[in-house]
């Protein structure tokens, strides 16, 4: 069985402070998604990184997938309380488990004024 | 832009009672799926669907869960006899892509349902 494991689950800061939110596991995945989710809402999809080693950038966002396809990181830059919320990294490995997304357990962020 | 549209919002049921929650997929998507969230764990998948037919579903999807795509918009999961544990946000989910097309298939979410079963 393929896990996820996401940290740190909790994460309070100020406006203005960098942070990073790890996803590793033990197995490869062949692409991870990253999402985020509003309480009482879907999770919305951010990016996908499928090549490992790939990084992608969306304004203050920034993915990495671990060489190795094991492991990827979100990393916010100068963080606002507008990012405030929940961060879900996501894999999925289409050629041993079709198309189905095993979730970590989330990042609960919180960004002060 | 396309969404995802999901409803009831909120379903309150009696346990034993039988539930069904609907989805429309975007319309161009051929792959759906459903998801589902306990309150304090993670999302968990249950089942895929292509082509009329499950495509995999997970351990949770027992012979009390049913998948269902009635017409050529709605995609409808049903619980027959719900349980307490059964109590969790549904998602739907729905991709364009799927297995063989991408090495990923980008999938995107509905807003959910609360089912909360007494």
């Amino acid at each position: 069985t393929q896990l996820l494991e996401q940290s740190p689950q909790f994460l309070s800061i100020q406006e203005g402070e960098n942070l990073t939110v790890y996803c590793n596991s033990s197995s490869v995945f062949s692409s991870l998604q990253w999402y985020r989710q509003e309480p009482g809402e879907g999770p919305v999809l951010l990016v996908t990184v499928v090549t490992g080693g790939e990084v992608k950038k969306l304004k203050r966002l920034t993915f990495q997938f671990g060489d190795a396809r094991k492991d990827s990181s979100l990393h916010i830059t100068a963080a606002q309380p507008g990012d405030t919320g929940l961060y879900l990294c996501a894999g999925q490995n289409i050629y041993n488990q079709g198309g189905k997304l095993i979730f970590g357990q989330g990042t609960e962020l919180s960004v002060k004024p | 832009e396309p969404e995802v549209t999901q409803t009831p919002s909120h379903q309150v049921t009696q346990m034993g009672q039988e539930v069904i929650l609907r989805c429309v997929p975007i319309s161009n998507h051929l792959y759906f799926y459903w998801y589902r969230q306990i309150l304090g764990q993670k999302v968990e998948f249950l089942v895929s669907f292509y082509n009329n037919e499950i495509s995999e579903k997970s351990e949770i999807f027992d012979d009390q869960f049913s998948v269902e795509r009635p017409d050529g918009s709605n995609f409808t999961l049903k619980i027959r006899s719900t349980k307490l544990e059964d109590s969790a946000m549904y998602f739907c989910a729905s991709s364009e892509g799927g297995i063989g097309y991408l090495a990923y298939n980008e999938q995107f979410f509905g807003p959910g349902t609360r089912l909360t079963v007494l």
